[in-house]
């Protein structure tokens, strides 16, 4: 069955310190990557995504992300963390041919030292 | 973007008792979700709302225990009958908009059952 693994489930980084948030998924087609966060009391929004072309995306707030397809990653970066990125974030997965069905990894909960 | 409510945003239940969830959208929709996230774990996909007929439920999931309606193409409901503690967890709507590809969430009903 398809999955979406996340490797950490707990960081805690200082700020300024540089972040970058695994994900692999287990499914051999064309799929569009997705990566979103949930800040605390707040509901999930998208922070980036990827359907096609340059591997390298980029999203809101500094994010930024690279599909790997021979590694089947989709690894979250950002080069300086803030305060204000203490979120959990979930890396998920559509595969072309699951009717649009959304597979989510199990989250990562980032902690940000002020 | 789409913009989702739901309603109530939180409950607290009895064992044995039945809660109504409703999910409000501002434009129509024709793909609608249901999510369950309950603590520490990752979205776990209830069933898709299709309107105008049954609801298509994941594997795990029925009917009975998780009857969905979906009147119209802003609309739906999601009721958790015969209520346990197992069942305490968030549960969230979710619509596709399929000309970008992404998922909007709402902001989840926060269901607790003693």
């Amino acid at each position: 069955a398809q999955s979406v693994s996340q490797h950490n489930h707990h960081v805690i980084l200082s700020e300024a310190a540089s972040l970058e948030l695994g994900c692999n998924y287990s499914y051999g087609g064309t799929v569009n990557l997705f990566w979103y966060v949930q800040y605390p009391g707040q509901h999930l929004q998208l922070l980036l995504k990827y359907f096609s072309g340059d591997p390298l995306v980029k999203g809101i707030k500094g994010f930024e992300a690279e599909f790997i397809k021979s590694k089947f990653s989709f690894n979250l970066r950002k080069p300086s963390v803030q305060w204000s990125d203490t979120a959990e974030y979930f890396c998920a997965v559509t595969p072309m041919n699951r009717d649009d069905k959304i597979i989510f990894g199990k989250g990562t909960r980032l902690h940000i030292l002020p | 973007s789409a913009v989702i409510s739901q309603k109530p945003s939180r409950d607290i239940c009895q064992r044995g008792t039945s809660l109504t969830i409703q999910c409000q959208v501002d434009s129509q929709v024709t793909m609608m979700f249901w999510y369950r996230q309950q603590p520490g774990q990752s979205l776990t996909l209830i069933a898709t709302a299709n309107q105008g007929s049954e609801a298509t439920y994941e594997s795990g999931f029925v009917i009975d225990k998780f009857p969905i309606s979906r009147p119209n193409l802003t609309f739906s409901t999601l009721t958790v009958s015969n209520m346990s503690p197992e069942d305490s967890s968030i549960y969230l709507c979710s619509v596709l908009l399929p000309n970008f590809g992404e998922q909007y969430f709402g902001p989840g009903t926060r269901l607790t059952v003693t």
